[in-house]
């Protein structure tokens, strides 16, 4: 069954660094996402993904973050300057399609553990 | 307005029982309501969903009821077993535009034999 993955599993990195976070989506879906879940906290809303452009973000996307889709098969997260308050799990998700009035099913990733120091 | 409240946190259930997970909403967009399920290490994953213009889904033993004028639907697992045990979440989102899930804080179940 295809299924969404990501790297790394685990980053530990130094506040202030960047890091970049990778997914590979299923390989006919259109649709990408990121999502985030502080420990103890509930599964955040980031950013969705469409055509090679941002659809929509929440108020956490700031400026440090951005989404790229740099060949036929990865989607990537880059937080410019990490903070302490961004260690949290970082989830990716993909849908094949959206039609009026009907809503897809989003597979998300194992995720991605970001620890900052 | 875009929260989904989730209760309990955390439930324990003996093997065969019933485990009951419920879940408020507030903005009355929201049309499209799915259950995922996340086991330690994994992503969450669909279980179950359900639109506002039924009152009852049911899926083998996963039952999710929905109440529209109340705002709430709960999930209902029935004969509960011990590959149960994950964490729970009741989300939302609206049809129509970029499926943003907004997602409940979560159950931990644990199914004890």
């Amino acid at each position: 069954e295809p299924e969404v993955t990501q790297t790394p599993s685990h980053q530990v990195t130094q506040m202030g660094q960047e890091v970049i976070l990778r997914c590979v989506p299923i390989s006919n879906h259109l649709y990408f996402y990121w999502y985030r879940q502080i420990l103890g906290q509930k599964v955040e809303f980031l950013v969705s993904f469409y055509n090679n452009e941002i659809s929509e973000k929440s108020e956490i996307f700031d400026d440090q973050f951005s989404v790229e889709r740099p060949d036929g098969s990865n989607f990537t997260l880059k937080i410019r300057s990490t903070k302490l308050e961004d260690s949290a799990m970082y989830f990716c998700a993909s849908s094949e399609s959206w039609a009026q009035g009907r809503t897809d099913t989003q597979y998300f990733g194992p995720g991605t553990r970001l620890t900052v120091l | 307005q875009q929260q989904v409240k989730q209760s309990p946190q955390s439930l324990i259930v003996q093997k065969g029982g019933i485990s009951i997970i419920n879940c408020a909403y507030e903005n009355t967009a929201f049309d499209y309501f799915p259950w995922y399920q996340q086991f330690p290490g994994k992503g969450p994953a669909l279980l179950i969903a359900i639109r506002p213009d039924v009152s009852e889904k049911k899926e083998g033993r996963f039952t999710i009821s929905f109440n529209k004028s109340a705002k709430q639907f709960s999930l209902h697992i029935m004969d509960s077993q011990p590959g149960d045990s994950a964490t729970y979440f009741c989300a939302a989102s609206i049809s129509g535009g970029y499926q943003k899930v907004t997602f409940g804080i979560g159950t931990k179940l644990q199914v004890i034999p």
